[in-house]
């Protein structure tokens, strides 16, 4: 099984800052990972997928990078809105499919 | 629209069984992998069951192989996940989700809890 570790836990960042959330996998995925976004009571919403590829709708502010074991998703300047917890999740290599354990970004 | 709305949810016994559905809406239900994803009260995401579009291939996560089953109903519109033999530790929300076939989901429902 493949696993995958997220970090930091938390990120307190302020408007219009850029924010980057990292995703390790404990081997290679190439670039078989997803983003997913999470707002409290809500469902998970797919951001990113490929590594690199926004979904659709999703914001130009948005963006996926890295392959292999090493990802990062870049907010490049965090709106209110951007409040919630991300999930990286790989696809290269199931059953089983797997998720990081979250990123929760908040406001400060 | 794409819509996906579980049901079923609730509170059962530890050892009982449920059954969860989740009715599609707004895209050509038989043309999609589907997936059911879980999460337990403040915690992560867990991958629970995927069924191939026709049905014909089915994979679950090791936590709930044996005692869960998946299986859709394509002139219905609707995807099913059986819960039997359940534990303390599914107590989750079960989220429906539409999957492109690569094992990456692009829309999700709303969820419905389960409470062992």
């Amino acid at each position: 099984e493949i696993v995958m570790t997220q970090s930091p836990d938390t990120l307190s960042v302020s408007l219009g800052e850029r924010v980057t959330l990292s995703c390790r996998a404990s081997q290679s995925v190439f670039s078989n990972l997803a983003w997913y976004q999470q707002k409290p009571g809500q469902a998970p919403r797919l951001l990113v997928y490929g590594a690199s590829t926004r979904a659709t709708g999703i914001p130009a502010r948005f963006s996926g990078t890295g392959s292999g074991t090493e990802f990062t998703l870049t907010i490049s300047s965090l709106q209110s809105e951007d409040s919630a917890l991300y999930y990286c999740q790989q696809y290269n290599n199931w059953p089983p499919l797997t998720f990081g354990g979250g990123t929760k970004v908040e406001i400060k | 629209e794409v819509h996906l709305v579980e049901s079923g949810g609730g509170l059962v016994q530890p050892g009982g069984s449920l059954r969860l559905s989740c009715s599609v809406s707004g895209f050509t239900f038989s043309d999609y992998w589907m997936t059911w994803v879980r999460q337990a009260p403040g915690k992560g995401l867990e991958w629970v069951a995927t069924m191939k579009r026709d049905g014909s291939v089915e994979y679950y996560g090791a936590s709930v192989k044996g005692r869960f089953t998946i299986s859709r109903d394509n002139a219905e519109n609707s995807l099913y996940l059986e819960l039997t033999s359940v534990k303390f530790e599914d107590t989750a929300v079960y989220f429906c989700a539409r999957d492109r076939g690569y094992g990456y989901v692009d829309f999700w429902g709303q969820g419905t809890l389960v409470t062992v």
